[in-house]
């Protein structure tokens, strides 16, 4: 199955700043995804991304606030931009392999 | 609307005594059902797909079994390192997944 490295694993950021998380994966994808676990809530669905084309962003997110890169097809990156408090949560990115989805180990993201 | 939803929240096991994790779903165009296992601080990791009603799989002491409306995830014997919170999730047709809000799983020695 594909590993994923996941970076960074956890940061504590001031509000108003933006940070970028990094998703390595050690297989060539076609579609990564990024989701977003809230305290005590399940995972949610951020963004899908695919090489060579725009993100397709869920309901309730927008590119602005969330924007993704794929420049190719092991690496994507999403970046939280200009943080509130209520974006402290677990950002972790997957991909589909082999009929599964694998995951990254996470970024544990605190905003004061 | 799709839906997965787990029963229950948080579940307490003295070590040996078994119990059975509830994954009930309300899902067009089912493709395949998830069960995961995630540790504080970490990624979600696979355990099991099921993909049809009656369909059921066996990893050491877990066994998840599936039916047109929910998936049991059965614990037998459990031991202290089986604690963590258990995901269920859902995968639709042309769509990523939809997964449940988890139960968190302790056992006791």
């Amino acid at each position: 199955s594909a590993v994923i490295s996941q970076k960074p694993s956890r940061d504590i950021c001031q509000r108003g700043t933006s940070l970028t998380i990094q998703c390595q994966v050690d297989s060539q994808v076609t579609m990564m995804f990024w989701y977003r676990q809230q305290p005590g809530q399940s995972l949610t669905l951020i963004a899908t991304a695919n090489q060579g084309s725009e993100a397709t962003y869920e309901s309730g997110f927008v590119i602005d606030k969330f924007p993704i890169s794929r420049p190719n097809l092991t690496f994507s990156t999403l970046t939280v931009s200009n943080m509130s408090p209520e974006d402290s949560s677990i950002y972790l990115c997957s991909v589909e392999d082999g009929g599964g989805y694998t995951f990254g180990s996470g970024t544990r993201l605190t905003v004061v | 609307e799709d839906q997965v939803t787990q029963s229950p929240e948080a579940l307490r096991l003295q070590e040996g005594e078994s119990s059975s994790l509830n994954c009930s779903y309300t899902v067009s165009g089912l493709r395949g059902l998830f069960w995961y296992r995630q540790d504080p601080g970490k990624g979600p990791e696979f355990l099991f797909t099921l993909y049809s009603a009656g369909e059921e799989k066996e990893k050491e002491r877990l066994k998840a079994t599936l039916t047109k409306k929910e998936s049991f995830l059965h614990i037998t014997a459990p031991k202290p390192e089986d604690s963590a919170t258990y995901l269920c999730a859902v995968d639709r047709a042309g769509t990523a997944l939809i997964f449940g809000k988890g139960t968190t799983l302790s056992v006791s020695s």
